[in-house]
This record gives structure tokens, C-alpha cells and sequence, in this order.
């Protein structure tokens, strides 16, 4: 199986500032990388698949980049309605595994 | 518009089963597929395994191998997932999520959630 590792666990920031969660997996999975946005008590939102393709209807704020086993998704002025959790997941191969998620806090 | 409802929480005792339904509507059933993904309490989220709506292939992690079945009912657009010889870790919320028709691929339409507790 292929393990997915988020970094950092969480983070702090505040209104406005520029945030970036790492996502490592543990063999090539070329760009088959997806993020995902979790509030609490709600289902998972869709925000990027594919390394950097933004969902339709997501902020143009969300950003995500990388390819093989390093990836990236940066949020560029962070808002109130981004404090979250955020998943990576890989759909490479199955069974399709996520990340542990990284809390953004204020 | 597109959306999945699931059906409501189930409580249950250890060794029994746990059947969870997911309606589709607002777009064709059959051109996708539906994945399952739960969330224990506090934790991260778990992939259960997905149908095919176009063609009923399945894939399983091999973690519930075994123990769980996902169907479809194409008439009525709604896909099930049954999980068997529910343990108290199997306490968790389960989602539905809309897929790929021939690969499980990105979720990008999901459920409200079913919370499934099993507990004596």
C-alpha cells in the first residue's frame, strides 16, 4: 500500500497569511494526487485533483503543485471560512490511502 | 442538483451486520462509480472500497476483504455497503462518495455521512 504523510500535523495562522501543507508519499505516484477540505461534523470537499486542478467552484486562492512523491497545496491569503483540515489523498493505486490531515487553526 | 443521501445511524452489537444505503440523484447513477470512506471518532479518514454504477466491478482493500459487500440498485440509483462481523472498531462515521465509473479516481461529490456505533 502506498502511505501518505502530511506535514505539519497543524499549524497556526492568521486572516490573510500564506499557508503551505506538504504531502509526501512513499513511491511515485506521478501526479495522481487529490486535496481535500474537512470541517467538523461535514464531509470532505473536494478541492484539487490531479496535483493542481482546482474543483470547480473553489477559491482560486487554493493552489497545489508537486509530482512523484512530493506535493504541495498552498492556500495564498487565508480566510475565516479555511479554518479546517485538510486531507491529501492518492488515487494511484489501490487501495487509495490519504493522509493523515494537517488542522489549520487560528 | 447532485447530491448523495444516506441513511440514518445504526447502533449495533459486535459480530453483527450493518447495512448503509446512498441515494443518488441529479445526474446519470450508471456513469459513475460510488466509494465508501469512514472516519473513526477523532481520526483521519479510512478507504472502504468502491462499485462501479456502470458495470457493478468492485475493489476492497484487503484490510475488510472479506467482510464487506458494496451493491447497487440501478432502478432506484442507490448503491449499499454492508459490513460484517462488526467489531468496536468499526465505530466510526461512514461516507459515500461519487467516483470514477471504470476506477475508483477522485470524490468529488460525498454524502452527509452514516454514523454506525457498535458497541454490547
Amino acid at each position: 500500500d502506498i502511505q501518505m504523510t502530511q506535514s505539519p500535523f497543524s499549524l497556526s495562522a492568521s486572516v490573510g497569511d500564506r499557508v503551505t501543507i506538504t504531502c509526501r508519499a512513499s513511491q511515485n505516484i506521478n501526479s495522481n494526487l487529490i486535496w481535500y477540505q474537512q470541517k467538523p461534523g461535514k464531509a470532505p470537499k473536494l478541492l484539487i485533483y490531479a496535483t493542481s486542478s482546482l474543483q470547480s467552484g473553489v477559491p482560486s486562492r487554493f493552489s497545489g503543485s508537486g509530482s512523484g512523491t512530493d506535493f504541495t497545496l498552498t492556500i495564498s491569503s487565508l480566510q475565516p471560512e479555511d479554518f479546517a483540515t485538510y486531507y491529501c489523498q492518492q488515487n494511484s493505486s489501490t487501495p487509495l490511502t490519504f493522509g493523515g490531515g494537517t488542522k489549520v487553526e487560528i | 442538483q447532485v447530491q448523495l443521501v444516506q441513511s440514518g445511524a445504526e447502533v449495533k452489537k459486535p459480530g453483527a451486520s450493518v447495512k448503509v444505503s446512498c441515494k443518488a440523484s441529479g445526474y446519470t447513477f450508471t456513469s459513475y462509480g460510488i466509494s465508501w470512506v469512514r472516519q473513526a471518532p477523532g481520526q483521519g479518514l479510512e478507504w472502504m472500497g468502491w462499485i462501479s454504477a456502470y458495470n457493478g466491478d468492485t475493489d476492497y482493500p484487503q484490510k475488510v476483504q472479506g467482510r464487506v459487500t458494496m451493491t447497487t440498485d440501478t432502478s432506484t440509483s442507490t448503491a449499499y455497503m454492508e459490513l460484517r462481523s462488526l467489531r468496536s472498531d468499526d465505530t466510526a462515521v461512514y461516507y459515500c462518495a461519487r467516483g470514477g465509473r471504470s476506477l475508483p479516481g477522485s470524490m468529488d461529490v460525498w454524502g452527509k455521512g452514516t454514523t454506525v456505533i457498535v458497541s454490547t
